[in-house]
């Protein structure tokens, strides 16, 4: 079964470093997203990708977040200066066809990032 | 603002039972609800997709119905087994918008 796959699994970084976290959606997908999860707390949205461009990003994807996708397979998540908040699980995400609502998102097994 | 609640927080129960998670949501101007399971540390894996028009959806032993109207949807699990201990979330896209909102989900204990 097809499935999106996130790398690396954990990193660990020092304050004010910058981080990429890296996906590989499923190949047909049009849809791409990045999700995080602070432990202990909901799954929260961060931002939406479509046609080469965000269509919708949260509060919390602020001027340190960006997204890429550079080569029309990898999806990628940077953040240029990390916080001690921004530790969470980062999730990946994608979907099919038409439009984003009408199929079911697949996640990615989630990067986990620690800032020291 | 969406907002999406679960009851229960947590639900430990022996094998065998059915049992039933509750989610509820405040806007009812929802495009589709989703259902997912969390093993620990683990990603999401979806379990069952209601469409805005639809009521219910079944996969195996899995039944999630959707009321749109009163802002509710429940997923029954039934002959619960060890296998199902996770934590399930549910969530909600708006007809406005690209975004999941996520409840804080349910942990499920199934005790052998």
């Amino acid at each position: 079964e097809p499935e999106v796959t996130q790398t690396p699994s954990h990193q660990v970084t020092q304050m004010g470093q910058e981080v990429i976290l890296r996906c590989v959606p499923i190949s047909n997908h049009l849809y791409f997203y990045w999700y995080r999860q602070i432990l202990g707390q909901k799954v929260e949205f961060l931002v939406s990708f479509y046609n080469n461009e965000i269509s919708e990003k949260s509060e919390i994807f602020d001027d340190q977040f960006s997204v890429e996708r550079p080569d029309g397979s990898n999806f990628t998540l940077k953040i240029r200066s990390t916080k001690l908040e921004d530790s969470a699980m980062y999730f990946c995400a994608s979907s099919g066809q038409g439009a984003p609502g009408a199929n079911v998102l697949t996640f990615g097994a989630g990067s986990r990032l620690t800032v020291l | 603002k969406q907002e999406v609640t679960q009851i229960p927080a947590a639900l430990s129960v022996p094998e065998g039972e059915n049992l039933v998670l509750n989610c509820s949501f405040t806007d009812s101007a929802i495009y589709n609800l989703q259902w997912f399971r969390q093993d620990p540390g683990k990603g999401l894996t979806s379990l069952l997709l209601i469409q805005s028009s639809q009521r219910e959806q079944t996969s195996g032993r899995l039944n999630a119905s959707l009321d749109k109207s009163s802002g509710r949807s429940t997923l029954y699990i039934a002959a619960s087994q060890p296998g199902d201990s996770a934590t399930y979330l549910c969530a909600v896209k708006s007809k406005s918008g690209d975004k999941l909102v996520f409840g804080a989900g349910t942990i499920l204990r199934v005790k052998s």
